[in-house]
């Protein structure tokens, strides 16, 4: 069974600032995909960043990018120039290669101050 | 386009009483997910249909939980009677039927249930 951990649960940081939120994960598969969602307070749980583990090349979006670490099983997220819009709750989440289901981690609150 | 619907949004029952969460997924997903997400947790999958057919339940509890999705369009999740633990919020979400992660799943808001 995939477990995934996600070792702070909560982060601030300034308006403006970078800031990485950490995720390692258990598998025995080779091949798969790792995510991040955000779940702000409204609750709607929204896809920020996806990676495929055969690509060695980290996965950007915009303000977001990752660190993965294959070797290590390791899926951290740096988010640059923080926005009071990124508050929110942040999921780690793996995928099998061929499957459906999301295996997600506790989540980190991330809390962005003016 | 729309999203994914769902309705109530929040719903508060006594213990043993029945509650029912309504599902409208995103026009053309065949694919559709029910997750249970605890309070400070993680959501987890509870049933997933592709289609009319319920593909993935094992982590349904078939004692008082069930769910339909008879036309292949929108979901019902009934749980009946409803205990203290089952407070939670219930999310949906709808994808199109390609092969993992290629599959993005759309949330919908929840429906946050409160048994007192």
């Amino acid at each position: 069974a995939q477990t995934v951990t996600q070792s702070q649960p909560e982060m601030s940081v300034q308006e403006a600032e970078t800031v990485t939120l950490s995720c390692t994960y258990d598998t025995s598969e080779n091949n798969y995909y790792l995510f991040w969602y955000k779940q702000p307070p409204s609750r709607q749980m929204i896809l920020v960043i996806r990676q495929e583990a055969y690509k060695q090349q980290n996965a950007t979006e915009n303000r977001f990018s990752v660190n993965f670490q294959k070797a290590a099983k390791s899926f951290s997220l740096k988010i640059s120039d923080s926005q009071l819009g990124d508050t929110a709750m942040y999921f780690c989440a793996f995928m099998k290669l061929y499957g459906n289901k999301l295996v997600f981690g506790a989540g980190t609150i991330l809390r962005v101050k003016s | 386009e729309a999203g994914v619907v769902q309705s109530p949004r929040y719903k508060i029952i006594e213990k043993k009483q029945p509650v029912a969460f309504w599902c409208n997924p995103i026009s053309g997903h065949n694919t559709l997910y029910w997750y249970l997400q605890n309070l400070g947790q993680g959501p987890e999958l509870l049933i997933r249909y592709e289609n009319e057919e319920a593909v993935d339940d094992s982590q349904l509890p078939k004692d008082r939980f069930s769910a339909e999705r008879l036309k292949g369009v929108d979901s019902t999740l009934k749980i009946q009677p409803a205990e203290l633990g089952d407070s939670a919020v219930y999310l949906c979400a709808s994808s199109l039927s390609l092969i993992g992660g290629q599959n993005e799943q759309f949330f919908g808001p929840g429906t946050r249930l409160t048994v007192l």
